[in-house]
This record gives C-alpha cells, sequence and structure tokens, in this order.
C-alpha cells in the first residue's frame, strides 16, 4: 500500500525565515502529489500539485514544491514565511500502487510563525 | 462554483442520539470521499464513492457508522447511536472526471461533540 512520510511534526519559524517541509512516499510507479494547506480551524486547501512535466512546481501563497523521483520526494518550500502562513501542511499521494483517485496523506506538519 | 457543501457546520449531541451530517459535492464530480479528523488519530479516510456507489468502506470504524449516496448531488454520513468517542470534524471531498491528478476538494466540515 502507498504510504507518506512526513518527518516534522512542528515547526516554529520567525518571519521572513525560509520554509522547507518534507515529504517522502513510498515507491510505486507513477504517482501524483500535493500539498494541502489547513489554517486553523478551516478546511483542507490545495496549495499545489504534481503530476507530470516540469518537477519543480509552483502553487498559491508563494510556495513552491520539487518533485524528485530518485529519493521518492515532494518537498515544499518557501523562501520568505509570513505569519499568516501558521498552519497545518499536509502532503498526500494517489496512484502508484494504490487507487488513482483515493488520497494517502501524511500525518502533517504544523507550522508555526513567529511575528 | 459554490464549492463543497456540508451541513450542519456544528453539531452537539447527546450519546446515544442519531446524527446525520450531510453533503454536496462539487457538480460534475463523480467521487465523493467522508474523512474524519481527530487530533489523536489525524485524517481517516471512511469511505468513498464513484458514481454514487460505495466503492470502499473499510475505514467506517464501526456498524453504527452508515454512509449513503443517493444521487449525484448529495451523500449522508448518518451514526447511530452517537458516542463520545465520535466527537470529530467530518470532512466531505469530492473530485472530478477529469484528470489525472485528480485532486480532491474539501468541504468546510463538520464539527461532531457528542456528550
Amino acid at each position: 500500500a502507498q504510504s507518506v512520510s512526513q518527518h516534522n511534526h512542528h515547526v516554529i519559524l520567525s518571519e521572513a525565515a525560509s520554509l522547507e517541509l518534507g515529504c517522502n512516499y513510498s515507491y510505486g510507479g507513477t504517482v501524483n502529489l500535493f500539498w494541502y494547506v489547513q489554517y486553523p480551524g478551516q478546511h483542507l486547501q490545495l496549495l499545489l500539485k504534481y503530476f507530470s512535466g516540469d518537477p519543480l512546481v509552483k502553487g498559491i501563497k508563494g510556495f513552491e514544491a520539487e518533485f524528485i523521483k530518485s529519493k521518492f520526494s515532494f518537498n515544499l518550500r518557501k523562501p520568505s514565511v509570513q505569519w499568516s502562513d501558521t498552519a497545518e501542511y499536509f502532503c498526500a499521494v494517489n496512484g502508484g500502487s494504490g487507487s488513482a483517485r483515493q488520497l494517502t496523506f501524511g500525518s502533517g506538519t504544523q507550522l508555526t510563525v513567529l511575528p | 462554483d459554490a464549492g463543497v457543501i456540508q451541513s450542519p457546520r456544528h453539531e452537539v449531541t447527546e450519546m446515544g442520539q442519531e446524527v446525520t451530517l450531510r453533503c454536496k459535492p462539487i457538480s460534475g464530480h463523480d467521487y465523493l470521499f467522508w474523512y474524519r479528523q481527530t487530533m489523536m488519530r489525524g485524517l481517516e479516510l471512511l469511505i468513498y464513492f464513484n458514481n454514487n456507489v460505495p466503492i470502499d468502506d473499510s475505514g467506517m470504524p464501526e456498524d453504527r457508522f452508515s454512509a449513503k449516496m443517493p444521487n449525484a448531488s448529495f451523500s449522508t454520513l448518518k451514526i447511530q447511536p452517537s458516542e463520545p468517542r465520535d466527537s470529530a470534524v467530518y470532512f466531505c471531498a469530492s473530485s472530478h472526471k477529469r484528470g489525472p491528478p485528480y485532486e480532491q476538494y474539501f468541504g468546510p466540515g463538520t464539527r461532531l461533540t457528542v456528550t
């Protein structure tokens, strides 16, 4: 079965610091990759997605992610975080050895940005 | 596009009562997913439907939980009888035919509290 690992459970940064959140998935052939964000008290919103083409994907709010197939990774980055980026971030994958439509989520990384 | 609609947004009920959560997926989407989110267990997939047919209900915790999708624009998740450990936020999500990558769009969730 497909699995997703997010090794950082809680990240604390000061405003303007750079961000990188790790995401690794288990091998299973061709996969589609996603990052979702959940602001406090809200639902999950899609930040960005990758399914083919340029492995560097740009999303909303200045976020980007890089798909490195050889490392089974899809790390999320932002060059300069803001207080408003405080949220929980989830990496997810579909396809591969799992269902093409069912998402497998990581356990999430809580990001706290200090003003 | 109104997005995924869920009702009620908040539900407080006493143990033993029946609870019905409702979801309207985005028009034209052919997959519908029900998730439960708690601090302890994170985000869990309960059940999902394709073209109104349940595909995988292996995540449904026990027989007290049931879900239906009588038509393409409406689904319910029912808990009968409810227990305090069912307290959680329940999300509905849908995804469309076009793809890959078949990203899912989440509703605002129903916060259920069972006392």
